[in-house]
């Protein structure tokens, strides 16, 4: 089996600030994705990456970049935090041409101060 | 744009009992809908629990049932008796066959009494 590591865990802002965040996968997957979960919300995809140096926009880009350097990473950049902002970005990766069979990081949890 | 929407939580229900989380999806943009249930335990991350890609099928996983109702654009996630392990979050989803973007609902979070 596999694993998606994010990091951090926890990750703690201020406003304006630029923060990244990290996805490894050891699947060997050509597919990565970025989603946000907001409370009361379901997943939103921020970024999804087909291959190594891929990167396609989902429904929420604005305001982040993504990085696909390799195809066992993907990182994502929230280019300026907003004050209050506060989600759980969740890093996940597949296969290929979707079976819906996506696996997810344990998620990395936003505050800006 | 295309969407899901499943019962709002928590649901508390006590073991043994019987359970169903509605899911119902608008794909107004997707000619062959596929959909999906996905679980996320305590500490874990999110995993697919089941997956339907035909109208008309029903798929199963853990004691889970859940039947693609083209008709009634809808895909119920059923268990005839739960118990406390499957306290957890369940989101509905729905994709694009052969692609690669998932819509998810807003999850429902199942808690079990013992």
């Amino acid at each position: 089996g596999g694993i998606i590591t994010q990091t951090p865990k926890f990750l703690i802002g201020q406003e304006g600030q630029k923060l990244t965040l990290k996805c490894q996968q050891n699947f060997n997957h050509d597919t990565m994705y970025w989603y946000r979960q907001d409370s009361g919300k379901g997943l939103r995809l921020i970024y999804y990456s087909i291959t190594e140096n891929d990167l396609q926009k989902g429904d929420l880009s604005e305001g982040y970049d993504a990085s696909r350097e390799k195809k066992s990473s993907f990182s994502l950049t929230v280019t300026s935090a907003q004050k209050n902002e506060m989600a759980v970005f969740l890093c996940a990766s597949s296969g290929g041409k979707h079976t819906g069979q996506l696996y997810f990081g344990e998620g990395s949890k936003l505050t800006v101060l | 744009g295309d969407s899901v929407t499943q019962t709002e939580g928590p649901v508390t229900v006590s073991e043994s009992e019987s359970l169903i989380i509605n899911c119902t999806y608008s794909a107004t943009s997707i000619a062959y809908p596929n959909l999906f249930w996905y679980v996320r335990y305590p500490g874990e991350g999110l995993q697919l629990l089941l997956k339907v890609i035909t109208a008309g099928q029903k798929g199963s996983s853990r004691g889970f049932e859940a039947t693609y109702n083209k008709e009634t654009t809808s895909f119920h996630l059923q268990k005839a008796s739960v118990q406390e392990s499957d306290s957890a979050v369940y989101y509905c989803a729905l994709g694009e066959n052969m692609g690669y973007k998932l819509t998810f609902g807003t999850g429902t979070s199942l808690l079990v009494d013992p």
